[in-house]
């Protein structure tokens, strides 16, 4: 069975520009995660997506937004990019919350985007 | 606000040796705790998960055990390998309807042969 799969792996870009990530969840799973790992700072909670809908957001700028699709994948955009948007973005895919014990997280192996 | 603190940053060891990785958090409401390692660039492998009912889970040369009440994690590693060298993070679901993990910054493992 696959794993969470992201695309692209490496993506690069200059100030200003759009950087679109994908993200497709373990077969099953309704709900997808993304976080931003940056260099020195652990990882940061960005979205929730869960059947379809954002559920929660973490606390960054509304130029970091998303989707979900009806097939339960998941895009990330990320608009007037800065250099401090640097990092490993990462989707995590779980079974959805309301099937009662808060299920494990399952990760994909991350988006390196830089931003020149 | 639920805070995940890791100690200690990081950690060398001879191979073959025990060692314990510790996690601690500030808010005992829990729903659970999630052990991963991660490689360099690479994403994250969940290793362990225990609920909050449970005071420990074991996985082969991996033992995780949770004290809530003082809001305390420990993961213990038996006949450490090279290739346990990694970045080991714990995480905490949060209980209060947020549903994200909150991570703690992650202990840098490395096993020497």
């Amino acid at each position: 069975e696959a794993g969470v799969t992201q695309s692209p792996t490496h993506l690069i870009k200059t100030r200003g520009q759009q950087a679109t990530l994908r993200c497709s969840p373990i077969s099953g799973h309704t709900s997808v995660y993304w976080y931003q790992q940056a260099l020195g700072l652990g990882l940061q909670f960005l979205l929730w997506y869960d059947e379809g809908e954002e559920r929660n957001r973490g606390n960054f700028p509304p130029r970091f937004s998303g989707r979900q699709f009806p097939n339960y994948s998941s895009e990330l955009n990320v608009n007037a990019l800065e250099l401090e948007d640097s990092a490993l973005y990462l989707c995590a895919s779980s079974l959805a919350i309301k099937r009662g014990a808060y299920e494990k997280l399952f990760f994909g192996s991350g988006t390196q985007l830089s931003v020149l | 606000k639920q805070e995940v603190t890791q100690i200690p940053a990081a950690l060398s060891v001879p191979e073959g040796e025990n060692l314990v990785l510790n996690c601690s958090f500030t808010d005992s409401a829990i729903y659970n705790l999630q052990w991963f390692r991660q490689d360099p660039g690479k994403g994250l492998t969940s290793l362990l998960l225990i609920q909050s009912s449970q005071r420990e889970q074991t996985s082969g040369r991996l033992n995780a055990s949770l004290d809530k009440s003082s809001g305390r994690s420990t993961l213990y590693i038996a006949a450490s390998q090279p290739g346990d060298s990694a970045t080991y993070l714990c995480a905490v679901r949060p209980q209060g309807g947020s549903e994200k993990l909150v991570f703690g910054k992650g202990t840098k493992l490395t096993v020497n042969p």
